[in-house]
């Protein structure tokens, strides 16, 4: 089955602070995406990374950063310096080589406090 | 280029009304997904279609909802006889391609208030 956990539902932490979102995943397919998207307060979803399964190389974009590891299905982000512009609820996602839909987690509000 | 639409934003119906929500994809792009997400939860799939098609419903409650994406048009998800279960917001995603080149765009929303 294809599964996405989010264990930490809510994160506080105040503003400069780094904070790290964990993202575990669960998947049959040796082919396989894993994305992630930002919803702030306003409720659209902004997309913030595609990741294959193929390419276990660390981005880093900014202050965002993810950790992809294959040996514990995991797929981290980590913001550093976190602002108040930060506070969301971020979605960890799958899909699979010829799926046709995602996959999310339940989802983990951040609050950055000032 | 424009992005994925959706129309309307707000939708407000009483028990028992009918609910459409509109979703224009991108340019170019013939494949519609839509999501659904219910208060403090997130998003689950619904329904996936290609222009006329119905290609995969597992995610679409069995009784009073329905959706279609005709030859020319936009995609409309239908729920018909709300309840106040079916307040959520609704999105829809469009890609170009399906498969390994699955590329979801997100639209902003249409959020259900059933009163």
């Amino acid at each position: 089955a294809q599964k996405v956990t989010q264990a930490q539902t809510e994160i506080s932490v105040v503003e400069k602070e780094d904070v790290t979102l964990d993202c575990v995943y669960e998947t049959r397919d040796t082919t396989y995406y894993l994305f992630w998207y930002k919803q702030p307060p306003s409720g659209e979803l902004v997309f913030l990374i595609r990741r294959n399964s193929f390419d276990e190389q660390n981005e880093i974009s900014g202050r965002y950063s993810w950790n992809f590891q294959k040996s514990t299905s995991s797929f981290n982000f980590t913001i550093t310096a976190s602002q108040v512009v930060d506070s969301a609820v971020y979605f960890c996602a799958l899909t699979w080589e010829y799926g046709n839909k995602l996959v999310f987690g339940a989802g983990t509000i951040l609050r950055v406090k000032s | 280029n424009a992005g994925v639409m959706q129309n309307p934003r707000h939708l407000v119906r009483r028990r028992g009304q009918e609910a459409r929500l509109r979703c224009s994809p991108m340019k170019g792009h013939s494949h519609v997904y839509w999501y659904r997400q219910l208060p403090e939860e997130g998003l689950k799939f619904m329904v996936y279609l290609q222009k006329e098609n119905i290609i995969d419903e597992s995610g679409m409650p069995k009784e009073r909802f329905s959706a279609e994406f005709p030859k020319e048009g936009p995609s409309i998800l239908r729920i018909q006889q709300v309840v106040r279960g079916d307040s959520a917001a609704y999105f829809c995603a469009s890609s170009a391609e399906t498969g390994t080149l699955n590329e979801q765009f997100f639209g902003p929303g249409t959020r259900l208030t059933v009163l």
